[in-house]
């Protein structure tokens, strides 16, 4: 079946530094989508991708979706202690019209101050 | 807007009880909710799609009949654990979905703690 895999699975950076999570699907995907979960809270739609090679930018934040639409990464330009959370992406589960999404493991990233 | 409410936040309950999860779109209606277990650092795994008005689907490995889906209106959908076990012990979250933009995204709750005991 269709898996998404993310890596890394932690990552701590000192405030200020870049961060990057990664995200790989076994299938072409339509669509990628990133949500970001605080620590005790409930993921939170962040962004989707939809074209082949799409960046978008909001503000501190980098999505990329990859020329094969199976790939896509999140960038963090100079990260603060509010960026802490975990980083899902996000692929349409099978077909059919519920829109369902089969989540990556997520990258948990802690900030330093 | 796009608020979605999930009750209780947390349930301790006794092995063998059932246990009730409401999920609730405040102010949107959502033909379509979503059930997910969510273990301690991993990641969200689909259980069922709920469908307003009709029968829930679930995924692969999912007991049906262990969770009980309702889908009765377009702003509530209940899991409910049935004869509940300890290692049915986890996190269960749900969504609602909602089409923003031309973008289907899925509006979570702030998640159940389900303790058996």
């Amino acid at each position: 079946g269709q898996q998404v895999m993310q890596i890394p699975q932690y990552q701590h950076v000192q405030e200020g530094e870049d961060f990057t999570t990664y995200c790989n699907s076994s299938t072409t995907l339509s669509n990628i989508q990133w949500y970001k979960q605080r620590p005790g809270g409930h993921p939170v739609f962040l962004i989707q991708l939809v074209k082949s090679g799409e960046v978008k930018k909001q503000k501190r934040l980098t999505f990329q979706f990859g020329e094969a639409k199976k790939n896509s990464s999140l960038h963090i330009t100079a990260t603060q202690t509010t960026d802490v959370g975990t980083y899902f992406c996000a692929g349409p589960k099978g077909g059919g019209s519920n829109y369902k999404l089969t989540f990556g493991k997520g990258t948990l990233l802690t900030v330093n101050p | 807007g796009a608020v979605v409410s999930q009750h209780p936040s947390r349930v301790i309950c006794k092995s063998g009880t059932s246990v009730k999860i409401e999920c609730r779109s405040l102010d949107f209606q959502a033909t379509t909710m979503f059930w997910y277990r969510q273990f301690p650092k991993q990641s969200l795994m689909l259980m069922a799609t709920s469908n307003e008005g009709s029968k829930a689907t679930y995924e692969q490995g999912v007991e049906k009949d262990k969770f009980l889906i309702n889908h009765a209106s377009l702003t509530l959908s209940t899991l409910t654990v049935t004869s509940a076990h300890p290692e049915d012990s986890s996190f269960y979250i749900c969504s609602a979905r909602r089409r923003d933009r031309g973008v289907n995204i899925q509006y979570f709750g702030a998640g159940t703690r389900l303790s058996v005991l």
